[in-house]
Parts: structure tokens; sequence; C-alpha cells
């Protein structure tokens, strides 16, 4: 079965360049979530996305941007990394519309791990 | 609003004994909460979830939980722990509707020889 895509698996950069992950959801899933963990951390929500708009933002620095496109894929850009920013990005995708059996289930991709130098 | 506490952020029992791992829980209204496992370097899976159908709920490898309503709990157990069970899992907890998912600190699971 298909599952979550990110890339890329493994990022490296410097301090103040320019990061982008992808995520490239569960075909049929609406719905993107992306969560930021540091080492030895719990994963930290950021921002999700519903049908292409912002559903929800999280702990997101403004440095930050994202998007879902009309493939349902999500795009995570980083701006003036910071060393603080090197973490390991998990992206998750679900159903947005919830059935009888309460919340979907998230599923996650691998991640994406980022190092700031 | 809705919260989720781990009790214990590291545990560690023999290989062949039982495990628990303890989560309790906030939530204003039906909470759906699920359990989910991360091995090392590798990304989350989930073990099992609650959704209000039954109060024990039986999930992947050996796993169960149950959701106790008056003790706002949902522990995780394990008749019998192997070595692959070593990892860190992780509670959440979202109340329907809200699309929110909320995750505890983890617990690290440590298995001995």
């Amino acid at each position: 079965a298909a599952g979550v895509i990110q890339s890329p698996r493994h990022l490296i950069k410097e301090k103040r360049e320019t990061a982008t992950l992808k995520c490239y959801p569960i075909p049929r899933h609406d719905t993107v979530y992306w969560y930021q963990q540091g080492p030895g951390q719990d994963p930290q929500f950021l921002i999700s996305f519903y049908e292409k708009m912002q559903s929800d933002k999280g702990s997101i620095p403004d440095r930050f941007s994202a998007q879902q496109f009309s493939d349902y894929h999500s795009e995570l850009n980083m701006s003036s990394l910071e060393l603080g920013d090197s973490a390991l990005y998990f992206c998750a995708s679900s159903l947005g519309v919830q059935g009888n059996s309460g919340a979907n289930v998230l599923t996650f991709g691998a991640g994406s791990r980022l190092t700031v130098l | 609003a809705q919260s989720v506490t781990q009790l214990d952020s590291h545990v560690s029992v023999s290989e062949g004994t039982p495990v628990l791992l303890r989560c309790n829980y906030s939530s204003s209204y039906s909470p759906s909460l699920f359990w989910y496992v991360q091995h090392p370097n590798k990304g989350l899976q989930l073990l099992l979830k609650y959704t209000s159908a039954a109060t024990l709920v039986k999930g992947i490898n050996g796993f169960e939980a149950e959701f106790k309503k008056s003790e706002t709990s949902f522990h995780l157990t394990k008749p019998s722990a192997h070595m692959s069970d070593a990892a860190e899992y992780f509670c959440v907890v979202s109340e329907s509707g809200t699309y929110k998912y909320i995750f505890g600190t983890g617990t690290r699971l440590k298995v001995l020889a």
C-alpha cells in the first residue's frame, strides 16, 4: 500500500540558508499535518492543511511557511535557518472528513532530517 | 482544551515480562485516543486507536490498551515484552471534529535481555 512520502530524507544547510521539504500524502487523503521533532523531544505540531486551505496552526516560526497544492502534496519552506531548526520533520496525512468512528488515523511519513550547520 | 500526560519518561522491563505504559488525558468532549510507536530514526507507526466502540482495544504486535473514562486513562499494555519492542511510545488525543492531535511527551521503553 502507498504510504506518505517525504523528500528529501536528509538535508544539510548552513545558517541563514533556505530549505524546502516536500510531502506526498496517501492517495485520497486530503489533510496534511507537519510536525517538528527535535533531538529527544516529542513531535511538535507546526501546521495543517485541509483541502488546500490552512486548517490549523501550531508553533510554526514566522520564518517558515507551507502550502498544500492542487494534487494535495504539501511543501514546508524554511528561511533564515538557525541552528535550532535542526530536527526531524514529519508529515502526516489523513482523511479530513470524520466518520462515525471518531478522529481519523494519522499516517506518518519516515521524516526529513534537517541539519543546520 | 485537550491534553495528554504520559506518566513515565522511561520504562525498563526484562524480556518476557509484562509492559505497562501509562497515559492520562484531558478532553472536554468524546476523545479519540491513539498510541504510536517510534523506533530509532524511524517514523511513527500506529499501534492502536480508541474511538468509543469498545473500551479494550487490541493493536498490533500484541499490544492493547484500555480506555477508562472514570480515571481518564488509556494505558498501553503487553503481556510479554520482546527485545524488538524497545522504542519510544507516544499517546495521542484528539477531540472529534477538531482535527487537532495532541502528543504526549513520550515514554522510552527499554527491554533488558
